[in-house]
C-alpha cells in the first residue's frame, strides 16, 4: 500500500492543455514536496508547501495543500513539452517516523 | 542547494560480481542517503550514510548486499554485492539541505545486470 497516492499514474497530453495531479493520504503530513524528474537525471525539487491551505505558483505550474495537509495538488496550465518527465510527491509525516515518503510517481508526456 | 556527482552514470555488470557507487558533494552535509528506482517508478531509500558510523539500513535491505562507506562529511560509496539481474535499477545519492527537509539528487547511476 503506497503511503502517498498519487494519481493519475501516466499522463499523454497536446501540447496547451491543462492537467492536474493529484497526491493523497488518509495521513497528516507536515509539508509536502514535489519534484521533476527527467530521464538520465536525479529528481529535482520544484516546491514545497507546509501550510494547509497553501497555494503556491511557479510559472504554469501552481501547487495546493489540502486544509487538513493530507493531500495536494499540481496543477499545470497550457503544458508544453519542457513540462514531460516523472512527477513526484513526497512528504513527512511523524506517523511514518518523521521519513521522506515518496508517491509513486505521475509520467506526463506532452506532445508537441 | 548542493551539486551532488556520482560515478559511473551507467554501467553493464555481469551476475556475481560487485559494483561500487561514488557520490560527491561540493558542501558537507551531514547525513546522505542512497536510493533505488526502477525507471519511471518511484524511489526506494535504501540506507540512510553517517559520517563516522554505521550505515543505517532499511527493511529489506541489508549491509551484507549494499555496504556503504562514509569516509568524511562530503563523500560516500555505495556496493551491490553479487550482483543478479533483480538488481538492476538506477541508484540516487542524495543529501537535505532545505528548511523542510528537501533533497538534492545526483543524476543518479543506471546499473544493468546481465
Amino acid at each position: 500500500t503506497q503511503l502517498l497516492e498519487q494519481s493519475p499514474q501516466f499522463l499523454s497530453i497536446q501540447e496547451g492543455e491543462n492537467l492536474t495531479v493529484y497526491c493523497n493520504s488518509s495521513s497528516v503530513f507536515s509539508s509536502l514536496q514535489w519534484y521533476r524528474q527527467e530521464p538520465g537525471e536525479g529528481p529535482v525539487l520544484l516546491v514545497t508547501v507546509v501550510t494547509g491551505g497553501e497555494v503556491k505558483k511557479l510559472k504554469r505550474l501552481t501547487f495546493q495543500f489540502g486544509d487538513a495537509r493530507k493531500d495536494s495538488s499540481l496543477h499545470i496550465t497550457a503544458a508544453q513539452p519542457g513540462d514531460t518527465g516523472l512527477y513526484l510527491c513526497a512528504g513527512y509525516s511523524m506517523e511514518y517516523g518523521n521519513k521522506l515518503v515518496f508517491g509513486a510517481g505521475t509520467i506526463l508526456r506532452v506532445k508537441s | 542547494s548542493a551539486v551532488i556527482s556520482q560515478k559511473p552514470s551507467r554501467d553493464i555488470c555481469q551476475r556475481g560480481t560487485s559494483l561500487t557507487i561514488q557520490c560527491q558533494v561540493d558542501s558537507q552535509v551531514t547525513m546522505m542517503f542512497w536510493y533505488r528506482q526502477q525507471p519511471g517508478q518511484s524511489l526506494t531509500l535504501i540506507a540512510t550514510a553517517n559520517q563516522g558510523s554505521e550505515a543505517t539500513y532499511e527493511s529489506g535491505f541489508v549491509i551484507d548486499k549494499f555496504p556503504i562507506s562514509r569516509p568524511n562529511l562530503t563523500f560516500s560509496t555505495l556496493t551491490v554485492s553479487n550482483m543478479s539481474p533483480e538488481d538492476s535499477s538506477i541508484y540516487l545519492c542524495s543529501v537535505s539541505g532545505g528548511a523542510a527537509g528537501e533533497l538534492f539528487f545526483g543524476e543518479g547511476s543506471r546499473l544493468t545486470v546481465l
